[in-house]
């Protein structure tokens, strides 16, 4: 099956620590981008690759790092820099770098405590 | 700067009513709009899109939306909800190739509580 998985669902940690969310697609879509959402906010970027070993700040990028070492994974990695990091967060991707059409991952929910 | 209005952040309907979920855009390009919806804690589905041609577009569970190119706007309709209707709604927009940064520009999503 094609598509894009965001692992794990639900993600737990104590506030100070750094954490990774993953992000792998089989669609053979160059471009990746990772956004955040809270309630009443929609989605807010945080980050966008649209090639390998390449990659572009969002609007949100403080306190948030990535990486594009491979066209299928694209993961996002919360520091204990980002004063708020209890959020849903999505990944998402397209092939389409005339209308940039996203496909969705079913997202992780980070809960920070 | 381009940006997406949703006017509405919460609409409640009865079941079997009709709906229209309101979006506006601001742009001084020509634009390709979509609509998606997200079910609790699940990631965002393509309702429907414009990209060219006809004006009223028709998408996936009986929904529709009409791009109004005068007035910057792109409403959602459905002519009778279900309860399983019952989602959130993202209206966004891309400028295409060389604008928006190749990226969607979101509007902050339109609650669609239908109740029985």
């Amino acid at each position: 099956d094609g598509g894009i998985t965001q692992s794990p669902k639900y993600l737990f940690r104590k506030e100070g620590q750094n954490v990774t969310l993953s992000c792998e697609q089989n669609l053979n879509h160059d471009a990746m981008y990772w956004y955040r959402q809270d309630p009443g906010q929609g989605l807010r970027l945080i980050y966008y690759s649209q090639i390998v070993n390449d990659f572009q700040k969002g609007d949100i990028a403080e306190g948030y790092s990535v990486s594009r070492e491979k066209k299928e994974s694209f993961p996002l990695t919360v520091t204990s820099a980002q004063k708020n990091p209890t959020a849903f967060y999505l990944c998402a991707t397209t092939s389409d770098t005339v209308t940039y059409e996203q496909y969705f991952g079913p997202g992780t929910r980070l809960t920070v405590t | 700067a381009q940006s997406v209005t949703q006017l509405d952040s919460q609409v409640p309907v009865f079941e079997e009513a009709p709906v229209e979920l309101r979006c506006n855009y601001s742009s001084s390009v020509s634009v390709y709009l979509f609509w998606y919806v997200q079910y609790p804690n699940q990631g965002l589905q393509l309702l429907l899109k414009y990209l060219s041609g006809s004006t009223l577009v028709k998408g996936i569970n009986g929904f529709e939306a009409e791009f109004n190119k005068s007035q910057t706007s792109f409403h959602l309709r459905k002519p009778s909800v279900h309860i399983s209707d019952t989602a959130e709604y993202f209206c966004a927009v891309s400028e295409g190739y060389g604008g928006s940064q190749g990226n969607l520009i979101f509007g902050k999503g339109t609650k669609l509580s239908v109740k029985p």
